[in-house]
């Protein structure tokens, strides 16, 4: 079975400006979920789809983060402008979300650095 | 209420040891409770989980332990050995998923 898949692997860019990631969610999941974790932290959930439509975006800085999932597969990130406090790893993660399985399966993420 | 506590911030063993830490919640909607693993440059990978209708859970070397009452979770793991040595979250959720939430992780260093 594949796993979480996400691109680029590592991207460093200068504040202001903008920047995407991607996130393929393993084949058959709904659920799909967006992390944003700080060095030495836990991940904080940044936005949670459910399919297609967002469950949960409370803690997503709107002013400057958007996320969409489009067919309620694949999903983008994008932060613009950027700013130095969000240098940290940006983890996707994918689960069935059935009573029987609760199961986060995580990507190895997006390592951002906002110089 | 929707934090996770965690402790201690980090740990170190020897082979053969037992690791414990500890969690702690506040909201009493959480139903899952979970304990994940994270290796440098991965991303976190489900360890061991229980329900709060159970006090105890054990999946080879490691168990979850269960306090409802005092709103309290731990894991402890036998026989600790080098290769356990990873960044440990527990976490918490609800609804099936809903607020999945993590705590502020454990590095464990388990010496040779």
């Amino acid at each position: 079975e594949a796993g979480v898949a996400q691109s680029p692997r590592y991207k460093i860019i200068e504040k202001r400006q903008s920047v995407a990631f991607w996130c393929n969610p393993i084949s058959g999941h709904a659920t799909l979920y967006w992390y944003q974790q700080i060095l030495g932290q836990g991940p904080k959930l940044l936005i949670q789809f459910q399919n297609n439509g967002v469950v949960d975006d409370s803690q997503l800085p709107k002013d400057r983060f958007s996320a969409e999932r489009l067919k309620g597969v694949d999903s983008t990130l994008k932060i613009q402008p950027a700013k130095l406090e969000d240098s940290a790893v940006y983890l996707c993660a994918s689960s069935l979300l059935d009573r029987e399985n609760e199961k986060l399966f995580f990507g190895s993420g997006t390592q951002l650095s906002v110089l | 209420q929707q934090q996770v506590k965690q402790s201690p911030q980090s740990l170190i063993v020897q082979k053969g040891g037992i690791s414990i830490i500890n969690c702690a919640y506040e909201n009493t909607a959480f139903d899952y409770f979970p304990w994940y693993q994270q290796f440098p440059g991965k991303g976190p990978a489900l360890l061991i989980a229980i329900r709060p209708d159970v006090s105890e859970k054990k999946e080879g070397r490691f168990t979850i332990s269960f306090n409802k009452s005092a709103k309290q979770f731990s894991l402890h793991i036998m026989d600790s050995q080098p290769g356990d040595s990873a960044t440990y979250f527990c976490a918490a959720s609800m609804d099936y998923g809903q607020n999945f939430v993590f705590g502020p992780g454990t590095r464990l260093s388990v010496l040779p």
